[in-house]
């Protein structure tokens, strides 16, 4: 049972460059959120979603794109990365409780740096 | 905007003394969660409150929730030098599911 896993754990970009953040769960969790972590900021929430095929934006969204085609994957694309960008980024998955969403889960991190 | 304000910022200890951590939340909220951080690797979930109990007890972790007042505390008892990490509140919105809002954390440091 591996959890989250996200992958690669670090990137270099250059501005314009684009990419995908991969983020796979084994739990069969139906909610999987991407975040940010920036010093002094705490986590920002970038898009989530809570079932294949639904996806919503969070607080930062620009510059950000997902899809969910299984229930499985949850890959986070940089359009066109700017140095803005740079940044800690989480992947988690969690569960529908009684009382709302359920624990996150996260995955490592992966740290990006744009040049 | 950040939905939990956390207070204090930093906190530096003794080893054996009690560290109490405070988050603050503006809007109503289904449950609200305290992670944990250590430098340089994901969040891991430590306690879940739900918005209709007011203590929770997990081993050396004690959780308070006032929904009157939009706060929770977190009480490390006893704390120890494994304990220094970053401690993050993090709210359940009312109407919307599949998201949590974090603070902006508290770190802790626990010297032996």
């Amino acid at each position: 049972n591996a959890g989250v896993t996200q992958t690669p754990k670090f990137q270099v970009l250059k501005t314009g460059q684009s990419m995908t953040l991969q983020c796979a769960q084994d739990m069969n969790h139906e909610y999987m959120s991407w975040y940010r972590q920036d010093p002094g900021m705490g986590l920002r929430l970038i898009h989530y979603s809570v079932g294949a095929g639904i996806t919503d934006q969070g607080e930062v969204p620009n510059g950000y794109n997902v899809s969910r085609s299984t229930t499985e994957d949850f890959p986070l694309r940089l359009l066109s990365a700017a140095p803005s960008q740079t940044s800690v980024y989480f992947c988690a998955s969690s569960y529908r409780t009684g009382s709302g969403t359920g624990e996150l889960f996260f995955g490592e991190g992966s740290r990006l740096t744009v040049l | 905007s950040q939905q939990g304000e956390e207070d204090p910022q930093a906190l530096s200890i003794q080893e054996g003394e009690n560290a109490t951590m405070n988050c603050s939340y503006k809007t109503s909220i289904n449950n609200l969660q305290w992670y944990r951080q250590n430098s340089g690797r994901g969040l891991v979930h430590l306690i879940l409150i739900r918005s209709n109990e007011r203590e929770k007890h997990s081993g050396r972790l004690r959780v308070t929730l006032d929904t009157s007042k939009k706060s929770s505390s977190l009480l490390i008892t006893a704390s120890r030098a494994a304990d220094t990490a970053s401690y993050f509140c993090a709210t359940a919105g009312g109407t919307s599911y599949g998201k949590l809002t974090f603070g902006q954390g508290t770190i802790l440091t626990v010297h032996p």
